[in-house]
């Protein structure tokens, strides 16, 4: 089976930078994703690894080391409109992916 | 227009009915899925298909059932409805390397 753990919660303020974790359990492992989900809405695709190392989009990086089975999302700049919840969620080989409970990241003035 | 819709957006039933939620999509994508989301959980994946010929069972399929009947329309049923499948339900699609999913708005539905 799979299993991923995620903090539950994130609190920061503007301005900063925040890193969300997630490790993972799991067999056929292909890569890994992270997903944004403001307050009940479509979750929209943010980043994905399928290799060792940093994946840079704009203010959002995304980490993954395969031999620690670990990954991270990096949100720089935090703007108030980052306040959401953020998914890592693990592809296998066999096509589908097991989503985490979920980081809510909330942003301070 | 969007991507990927779903219908209805919002359904309110009762224990024992027949329901079916509809996701279409106009992205071309051979790949598609249906989801439920709990509230303070993540997506659990009910079941996925890979072309119309091919479905799939998810994690959690007891109680739901599926058609695919177009590379573009993949529905979800419940064939009766009980209070613990009041969630939200999200379909999604992809395609080419299946990096990313592409999800619709949402179907909350919930059992009385």
């Amino acid at each position: 089976g799979q299993s991923l753990e995620q903090p539950s919660e994130v609190t920061a303020v503007e301005g900063a930078i925040v890193q969300i974790n997630c490790t993972y359990q799991t067999s056929g492992f292909y890569g890994l994703s992270w997903y944004q989900q403001h307050d009940g809405g479509a979750p929209t695709f943010l980043s994905y690894n399928g290799l060792d190392g940093l994946e840079e989009t704009g203010r959002f990086s995304s980490f993954l080391s395969r031999s620690d089975s670990y990954g991270y999302l990096l949100l720089q700049e935090l703007q108030m409109k980052d306040s959401a919840s953020y998914f890592c969620a693990v592809r296998t080989n066999a096509g589908k992916s097991t989503f985490g409970d979920g980081t809510t990241l909330t942003v301070k003035p | 227009d969007a991507d990927v819709t779903q219908t209805p957006r919002n359904r309110i039933t009762k224990t024992g009915k027949r329901i079916m939620l509809e996701c279409s999509q106009t992205k071309g994508h051979d790949r598609m899925y249906w989801y439920r989301q709990d509230p303070g959980l993540g997506l659990r994946l009910i079941y996925y298909s890979f072309d119309v010929k091919d479905i799939n069972k998810g994690e959690i399929s007891d109680g739901y059932s599926v058609s695919r009947q177009a590379q573009a329309k993949f529905s979800l049923s419940l064939e009766s409805a009980i209070p613990n499948q009041t969630a939200l339900y999200f379909c999604a699609t992809t395609g080419g390397l299946g990096n990313e999913q592409f999800f619709g708005p949402g179907t909350r539905l919930t059992v009385l």
